[in-house]
């Protein structure tokens, strides 16, 4: 069964910096791209960030680009996303998300989501 | 970037019905287009990839139509357990977007 455990959420002032995980299991993980996708309180999903297989292809929203970093260690089974110079509309509830594709590969989507770590920014 | 449009933002509808709820990429995205379903404090799930394709496990109820730029996700008779919220995603290029999102209420 493939599950997905974020961790790593807080409660942070405007400003400062976390370190958010993502561990997986259940399935072979360098198999796949991963991606992070947040919701605010009562709002939609807003794609946040994606890294391929083994790191050579990373992107970001513009909302979160040159202050978050993602990036995946597959010997441990692992994605995270490091979010500094955190403000006030990083507050999500941020999800990790396999990126899955069809039987030719050419397209994708998000096919197993975790359950989500909630991020909240407040002085 | 390329923005997702969907429409209407919300709609009542009963069950039976048959629902159709849109969505417009600014620019062309061949049929690169992902339709999910939210229910409240739940994880997202993926019903249609590739504009059309169902995902395994999803019932066919659930279609998904289109290419370019505008695209549709149709309920041929709703259910129940199909009052929630879904969104279209673009896996174009990145940033892959999502739509603002549709919430499907009861009637």
């Amino acid at each position: 069964e493939v599950q997905l455990v974020e961790s790593g959420g807080d409660l942070v002032q405007p400003g400062r910096s976390l370190r958010l995980s993502c561990a997986a299991s259940g399935f072979t993980f360098d198999d796949y791209a991963m991606h992070w996708v947040r919701q605010a309180p009562g709002k939609g999903l807003e794609w946040v960030s994606g890294i391929s297989w083994n790191g050579g292809t990373i992107d970001y929203a513009d909302s979160v680009k040159g202050r978050f970093t993602i990036s995946r260690d597959n010997a441990k089974d692992s994605l995270y996303l490091q979010m500094n110079s955190l403000r006030l509309e990083d507050t999500a509830l941020y999800y990790c998300a396999r990126y899955s594709f069809d039987s030719n590969g050419f397209y994708h989507f998000l096919d197993h989501w975790g359950q989500g770590t909630l991020v909240t920014v407040s002085s | 970037d390329i923005q997702m449009t969907q429409s209407p933002s919300s709609l009542s509808a009963s069950v039976g019905d048959r629902v159709t709820i849109t969505c417009r990429a600014s620019q062309s995205i061949a049929t690169y287009l992902n339709w999910y379903q939210q229910k409240p404090g739940k994880v997202p799930k993926v019903l249609i990839y590739a504009a059309s394709s169902l995902q395994s496990g999803v019932p066919s109820r659930f279609s998904g139509s289109g290419s370019g730029t505008d695209f549709a996700l149709t309920i041929s008779s709703l259910q129940v357990e199909d009052f929630a919220t879904y969104y279209c995603q673009q896996s174009y290029t990145a940033p892959r977007t999502f739509g603002q999102g549709t919430k499907v209420e009861i009637k």
